[in-house]
């Protein structure tokens, strides 16, 4: 069954802390996403990877970095956390769009989401 | 910065009653792609409509993607509490690797 593991599920931190959220998909996927998700403004794509050490930045950047060292695995990391940083973060990945992969329908698939609370 | 509009916002309707979810937007869209997601999981893809005009169909659900690639609706017949969730809409404009999110539609169906 193919599979996005978050490794939390559900983080508390404090104002300043660095925090790392680690996305691994088994699916050797070449796409990988991090999103936040938040009440009535839907998924916000924070950044994008293509590739490995490839990045792009999304719609909302600022205060975020990422990491791409190996194909299967995606981390966010936010420097010094603050509080307008509490939500919900989703990794996706998706095959290469136009690969010519069987039935590559540009579909993501979602790890379970990682609720971070920043007090 | 491109959007997707989304109605409704919210909906509670009784089971076996029909519904449609709208997805609106200026932009036009190379594919369109509708999502579920249920608490405490992620999205999960239901269908993904590239030709303008499109109709498919998944059960009791019928997605429609309009003439122009720029608006989609997402048709429910016979609402169960199994379709209570989340529903996503999410284009993707040619050439580019991101996708847009609707502002989402929560449904709930009673029993």
């Amino acid at each position: 069954d193919v599979k996005v593991t978050q490794s939390s599920r559900y983080l508390v931190k404090r104002t300043g802390e660095k925090v790392f959220l680690e996305c691994v998909q088994d699916m050797d996927h070449e796409n990988m996403f991090w999103y936040r998700q938040d009440p009535g403004l839907g998924l916000r794509l924070i950044y994008f990877s293509y590739d490995v050490k490839m990045k792009e930045k999304g719609d909302i950047p600022e205060g975020y970095s990422v990491s791409r060292e190996k194909k299967e695995r995606f981390s966010l990391i936010l420097e010094s956390a603050s509080t307008n940083q509490t939500s919900m973060y989703l990794c996706a990945s998706s095959l290469r769009f136009g690969s010519g992969r069987a039935r590559n329908t540009g579909e993501l698939f979602f790890g379970e989401g990682s609720r971070l609370t920043v007090l | 910065t491109q959007l997707l509009e989304q109605s409704p916002q919210f909906l509670s309707i009784q089971e076996g009653e029909n519904l449609t979810v709208y997805c609106n937007s200026s932009s036009v869209f190379s594919s369109l792609q509708w999502y579920r997601q249920e608490p405490g999981e992620g999205p999960v893809l239901l269908v993904t409509v590239v030709t303008g005009g499109e109709v498919k169909k998944l059960k009791r659900l019928t997605f429609q993607f309009g003439d122009a690639r720029k608006d989609s609706s997402l048709h429910i017949t016979a609402a169960q509490p199994g379709d209570t969730g989340l529903y996503l809409c999410a284009g993707r404009t040619s050439g580019t690797y991101k996708y847009i999110f609707g502002t989402g539609t929560r449904l709930k169906v009673l029993a």
